[in-house]
């Protein structure tokens, strides 16, 4: 089992440039949520899918949107980047069981750095 | 608010006890977690708690949960060298769907 991967591990872009991240979750889960983690700072909830759609959001503005695919999958976009963009971010992935979570599992994030 | 709230740093020297403490906000948080992460590294999930525990113990790992305060600590008995990293303490609010609220993360240096 592989675990939460997400891809690229590194990312540099420039401001004002657009950037693709992606993720696959364990295997056997279905959700997907994905999270910002800045320079000395705890992760923040960006949004959750589940069933290829947005279920939950963070307070992100809508430069950040988000994409789950049939395998489950998902890809985070950001739009017009900003300096302040630049943060680890985390996928985390879990399964609906009786409706009830309890636990994520978090891939090694993708660092990305806007310049 | 919306905080949960760590101290940052903690140093203890190696074979000693580290007791890693956290407030969090929201009294029907169901699940409590705690996350460990190394340099350069994702979150690992070390263990949790559900909200209708007061402990839970798993090897060197005691969790104390104190809902009337909302107060949760995370004791590692037998502090190793390997256990420095940052601790993150998470709530979970709402029962569908995940959406961890995280603290700042305590610096745990463990001096040999």
């Amino acid at each position: 089992d592989a675990g939460v991967t997400q891809s690229p591990t590194h990312l540099i872009k420039t401001r004002g440039q657009q950037v693709t991240l992606r993720c696959s979750p364990k295997s056997g889960h279905d959700t997907v949520s994905w999270y910002q983690q800045a320079l000395g700072q705890g992760p923040q909830f960006i949004f959750q899918y589940y069933e290829e759609e947005e279920r939950q959001r963070g307070n992100f503005p809508d430069r950040f949107s988000g994409h789950q695919f049939p395998n489950y999958s998902s890809e985070l976009n950001v739009n017009a980047l900003l300096l302040g963009d630049s943060a680890l971010y985390l996928c985390a992935s879990s399964w609906i069981s009786d409706l009830i979570y309890t636990e994520a599992f978090f891939g090694q994030g993708t660092r990305l750095t806007v310049v | 608010g919306e905080d949960v709230e760590q101290s940052l740093f903690l140093s203890v020297r190696e074979g000693d006890s580290s007791v890693i403490n956290c407030t969090y906000t929201d009294s029907s948080s169901t699940y409590l977690y705690w996350y460990k992460q190394e340099p350069g590294a994702g979150l690992q999930l070390l263990t949790y708690i559900f909200s209708n525990m007061d402990m839970k113990q798993d090897q060197r790992l005691t969790v104390l949960l104190n809902k009337k305060d909302k107060h949760l600590s995370l004791r590692i008995a037998d502090t190793q060298t390997g256990d420095s990293a940052i601790y993150f303490c998470a709530e979970r609010r709402g029962n569908n769907f995940n959406k961890f609220y995280f603290g700042s993360g305590t610096k745990l240096n463990v001096k040999p």
